[in-house]
C-alpha cells in the first residue's frame, strides 16, 4: 500500500482480555517495528523484524506481550490478559533496510488502546 | 549503548520567532540520527537524518539539524516559527548499523500568535 496501515485505530478492552493489533507495513519494506508511547514517556521500542531473521523482543515488557509477521508483511501484536497501564498508542512502522543505517521509518497512525 | 536526552518537555515560542529544540546523544560509535514531528492525532513522520554526509542538515517545511561531535549534540532549529509548527518533536538514534531508532522523550512546540 501507500503507506503504513494500522487496524483498528481505537480499542477500548475490560482489563483480563486479550486483544491484537495489526500493522500492513508499506509492500517491500523489510523492516518492521512496534513501538508503544504513553503520555509523557515517549516511544518505547517493543519489538523489530527484519527479513527473515529473528526478531528482536529485546523491548517486549513482560510475557504477555508477543507478535508474529507471516509472509514477511503483515504483522500482528498480541496483549494477552491485558492491564490498565497497558493503556497507549501502538505504533507501528517499516522501513527498507539498507547497509548504512541511515534509512528512516514510515509510522503507520496507530492503535489507541484503552484498557477499562 | 546509545541513546537520546530532549532538554525541554515544552518549547513556546511567538509566531516568526526562532525555533531551538535541543538533543544530545550517547554512542559509542559515529550515530545515525534523526528528527521525527507528530502532528496532533497523527502518526510521526521524518523531518531530516544526519548520516555523516554533512554535518548540517536540511529538513522538510524549513528545518535544519547542525551535527556537533564535540558537543554530542544535533539541535532542530528554524529561523521562523509558524502556527502550523505546533507539533511534538522526536530526536531519535539509531542502535548500531541496523538496529531500531531509540527515542527521546519528545518536546511539544507551541506556536503562539
Amino acid at each position: 500500500g501507500a503507506g503504513v496501515s494500522q487496524s483498528p485505530s481505537n480499542k477500548v478492552t475490560e482489563k483480563g482480555k486479550d486483544v491484537e493489533l495489526r500493522c500492513d507495513p508499506i509492500s517491500g519494506h523489510t523492516a518492521l517495528y512496534w513501538y508503544r508511547q504513553s503520555l509523557g514517556q515517549g516511544l518505547e521500542f517493543l519489538i523489530y523484524f527484519q527479513g527473515n531473521s529473528a526478531p528482536d523482543k529485546s523491548g517486549l515488557p513482560s510475557d504477555r506481550f508477543s507478535a508474529e509477521r507471516t509472509g514477511g508483511s503483515v504483522s500482528t501484536l498480541t496483549i494477552q490478559r491485558t492491564q490498565q497501564e497497558d493503556s497507549a498508542v501502538y505504533l507501528c512502522a517499516s522501513s527498507l533496510a539498507r547497509p548504512g543505517g541511515g534509512y528512516g521509518y514510515t509510522f503507520g497512525s496507530g492503535t489507541r488502546l484503552t484498557v477499562v | 549503548a546509545q541513546s537520546v536526552t530532549q532538554l525541554g518537555s515544552h518549547v513556546s515560542v511567538s509566531e516568526g520567532a526562532l525555533v531551538l529544540l535541543r538533543c544530545n546523544y550517547s554512542s559509542s560509535v559515529p550515530p545515525y540520527l534523526f528528527w521525527y514531528v507528530q502532528y496532533p492525532n497523527q502518526g510521526l513522520q521524518l523531518l531530516l537524518k544526519y548520516t555523516s554526509a554533512a554535518t548540517l542538515v536540511k529538513g522538510i517545511n524549513g528545518f535544519e539539524a547542525e551535527f556537533k561531535k564535540s558537543e554530542t549534540s544535533f539541535h532542530l532549529t528554524k529561523p521562523s516559527a509558524h502556527m502550523s509548527d505546533a507539533a511534538e518533536y522526536f530526536c531519535a538514534v539509531r542502535r548500531g548499523s541496523q538496529g531500531n531508532l531509540i527515542f527521546g522523550k519528545g518536546t511539544k512546540l507551541s506556536v503562539k500568535p
